[in-house]
């Protein structure tokens, strides 16, 4: 029973476009939400975060919007660039201090030239 | 300066032995865990301590056994290896208990049990 999920395990985008990256979650409790970004053979880096009680966050080229009502969540990188190619993962917890990170599956995102 | 260092990188061993995953993190941070990513992807929490104390212990089989002998370090000892438990074990960290620190995380350990 997965309760974070990111239905798209690839997306390819091209260079200068913009990548929305898409994240659904199932348990009404989840408060806090972060997206972390994978390089092969790396671990995860975080990325952007939001509370629950904000709807759009940003940070540079980054911006993560949340709708709560249909318990959605996406990433939004504009403008692309080829060093953004990675796994984006999105994660979940109920509150902002808990420790306990509930991962979705990963998207993979190709940024061709 | 790697932040958070796992030790080895890859692990190749048979089912029925007993093996080790080390980390180390040079964060200052009070706060490390260890999550299993499985076939599917999904990162699963396995433990947490914080300043040593376990506080994190999801339904993971008692052949694992986390031991964190300081704050900066927390190891992962697996008994009797299974082929089930080939998957890739990361370690992170993060400072204070009940704060919105990210978690920092290691490159990862790919045990494949033969």
């Amino acid at each position: 029973d997965q309760q974070v999920k990111q239905n798209s395990p690839s997306l390819s985008v091209q260079e200068g476009r913009i990548s929305i990256l898409n994240c659904d979650y199932t348990n009404s409790m989840f408060d806090y939400f972060l997206w972390y970004k994978k390089y092969p053979a790396e671990g995860p880096t975080f990325l952007i975060s939001i509370s629950s009680i904000k709807d759009k966050n940003e940070d540079g080229r980054f911006t993560v919007f949340l709708n709560k009502s249909a318990k959605h969540l996406s990433l939004h990188i504009v403008p692309s660039q080829p060093g953004d190619s990675a796994v984006y993962f999105c994660a979940a917890k109920p509150w902002e201090g808990a420790q306990k990170l509930v991962f979705g599956q990963g998207t993979r995102l190709t940024i061709n030239p | 300066d790697t932040a958070v260092s796992q030790t080895p990188k890859y692990l190749v061993t048979q089912m029925g032995n007993d093996k080790s995953i080390k980390c180390e993190q040079n964060l200052g941070h009070d706060t490390m865990y260890w999550y299993k990513q499985d076939s599917k992807k999904f990162l699963k929490i396995m433990f947490s301590y914080n300043n040593k104390e376990l506080i994190i212990n999801e339904t993971v089989p008692n052949r694992f056994s986390p031991k964190s002998p300081d704050k900066a370090h927390l190891n992962l000892h697996i008994n009797s290896l299974e082929l089930g438990d080939s998957a890739v074990y990361f370690c992170a960290s993060s400072q204070g208990r009940f704060t919105n620190q990210p978690q920092h995380f290691g490159d990862g350990t790919r045990l494949s049990i033969l």
